[in-house]
């Protein structure tokens, strides 16, 4: 069975920063691609990153190129996202997501890290 | 690409039929997926290829649709299906676009 748990999230100020871990289970990690995707209290959800199965690639959404980065330990089955310069508008519970092997969809998604940034 | 999603809130008798839409600025062929989201629960991938149940879906969700034209259908509501459900598309990359959700409720 294919479990995603994240963690790292917490209460920020803004300008601080915050590293999230997502550690997988149940599948073959090294051949998959994974993602961060948000959501605002209250509002849809959000694509924030990809990152591919080796780690050569990554892409971010334009709202938070530059402040975040995306890297990933195959050896540990874990997934990581740097998030520098917290804003408050970064405020959301994030969630890592696998996509399949062949398609642009998330398979499997974790519960959630809830990540505050308030001053 | 934008997706728009319709209605934004869905009240549905239980036993009912749900209809849910999701249409796309430009067209996306057949790569649309519908996801299921509760709270404290991880979303739930429902649908991709437009039509493709996901491995241990039930059969009372269906999905069809192509181009720019989507709608997801909850067959016979039942209580657990009270959810927010959002389409994205898997067209382009990265994949980015996802609709603003319908929220589904029992009437």
């Amino acid at each position: 069975e294919v479990h995603l748990v994240e963690s790292g999230g917490g209460l920020a100020q803004p300008g601080d920063s915050l590293k999230l871990s997502c550690t997988a289970s149940g599948f073959d990690f090294g051949k998959s691609a994974i993602n961060w995707v948000r959501q605002a209290p209250g509002k849809g959800l959000e694509w924030v990153s990809t990152i591919s199965a080796s780690g050569g690639t990554a892409y971010y959404a334009d709202s938070v190129k530059g402040r975040f980065t995306i890297s990933r330990d195959n050896s540990k089955n874990e997934i990581y996202l740097q998030i520098d310069s917290l804003a408050v508008e970064d405020t959301a519970l994030y969630y890592c997501a696998k996509l399949p092997t062949i398609g642009g969809y998330f398979e499997y998604w974790g519960r959630g890290t809830l990540v505050t940034v308030s001053s | 690409i934008v997706l728009t999603q319709s209605p934004a809130t869905l009240s549905v008798s239980p036993g009912e039929r749900a209809t849910l839409s999701c249409r796309a600025s430009q067209t996306v062929s057949n790569k649309l997926a519908w996801y299921q989201c509760k709270p404290g629960q991880a979303p739930r991938l429902l649908i991709y290829d437009a039509s493709t149940r996901a491995t241990g879906i039930p059969d009372r969700f269906s999905g069809s649709g192509s181009g720019t034209e989507f709608t997801l259908t909850i067959g016979s509501l039942q209580s657990e299906d009270v959810a927010v459900y959002y389409c994205q598309q898997h067209n382009d990359w990265p994949p980015d676009t996802f609709g603003g959700g319908t929220k589904v409720e029992i009437k």
